[in-house]
């Protein structure tokens, strides 16, 4: 059984990093048809889709945040952390982790954490 | 980046009702294409993957269709448990994006 677990709400305040550390269990992050990534939700919008490492470390980022996002894994604590600087009130949301599936059927986000509420004000 | 658009983005339905939902990419994206059901408060579930292959568990009411730039997502007989919020997203590109949701409600 898979799961992923975000940690409790984070508070930042603009310009700091903002970093959020993923626990998952029921598989083994090292294969390269397996990765665990981040996507958000801020209040009221659409699921924006942010980072993805996998199992070879190879890593993916949107483009739009790419020079703000760092993705790294842990595989001996089963652990994903996610460091996104110059955190900004737009960045306001919820973080989701998750797992990700690839083959002959693209990338799925097939398993969910249950999110995170991260707000960013002074 | 591969834009993905969806409508209605928001529709009224009651019980019982065939609901279809549309998703647009700006570009062909094969059949690289997964649907998603977000309820407040609980974790995002997968409905479909590759256009049209029902996850694991997902009732048989839900269905996908299309390829190429066009594609649906139906539910036949809605129930109450349907109402929420449903979200594509492509997979053709390594960076993956997704739809600007279709709030399904009463």
């Amino acid at each position: 059984q898979i799961t992923l677990k975000e940690p409790g709400p984070t508070l930042v305040k603009p310009t700091q990093t903002l970093t959020l550390t993923c626990t998952f269990s029921g598989f083994s992050l090292s294969t390269s048809g397996e990765g665990v990534g981040w996507i958000r939700q801020p209040p009221g919008k659409a699921l924006e889709w942010l980072a993805l490492i996998y199992g070879d470390d190879d890593e993916r980022y949107s483009p739009s945040l790419k020079s703000r996002l760092t993705i790294t894994k842990d595989t001996s604590k089963n652990q994903v952390v996610l460091t996104m600087t110059n955190m900004d009130p737009v960045d306001t949301g919820t973080y989701y982790c998750a797992h990700h599936s690839s083959g002959w059927y693209g990338t799925a986000v097939d398993f969910w954490g249950q999110g995170t509420l991260v707000t960013v004000s002074s | 980046d591969i834009q993905m658009t969806q409508f209605p983005s928001s529709l009224s339905a009651s019980v019982g009702d065939r609901v279809t939902i549309t998703c647009r990419a700006s570009e062909s994206i094969s059949r690289y294409l997964n649907w998603y059901q977000l309820k407040l408060g609980k974790a995002p579930k997968l409905l479909i993957y590759a256009a049209s292959s029902l996850q694991s568990g997902v009732p048989s009411r839900f269905s996908g269709s299309g390829s190429g730039t066009d594609f649906t997502l139906t539910i036949s007989g809605l129930q109450p448990e349907d109402f929420a919020t449903y979200y594509c997203q492509q997979s053709y590109s390594a960076l993956l994006t997704f739809g600007g949701g279709t709030n399904v409600d009463i």
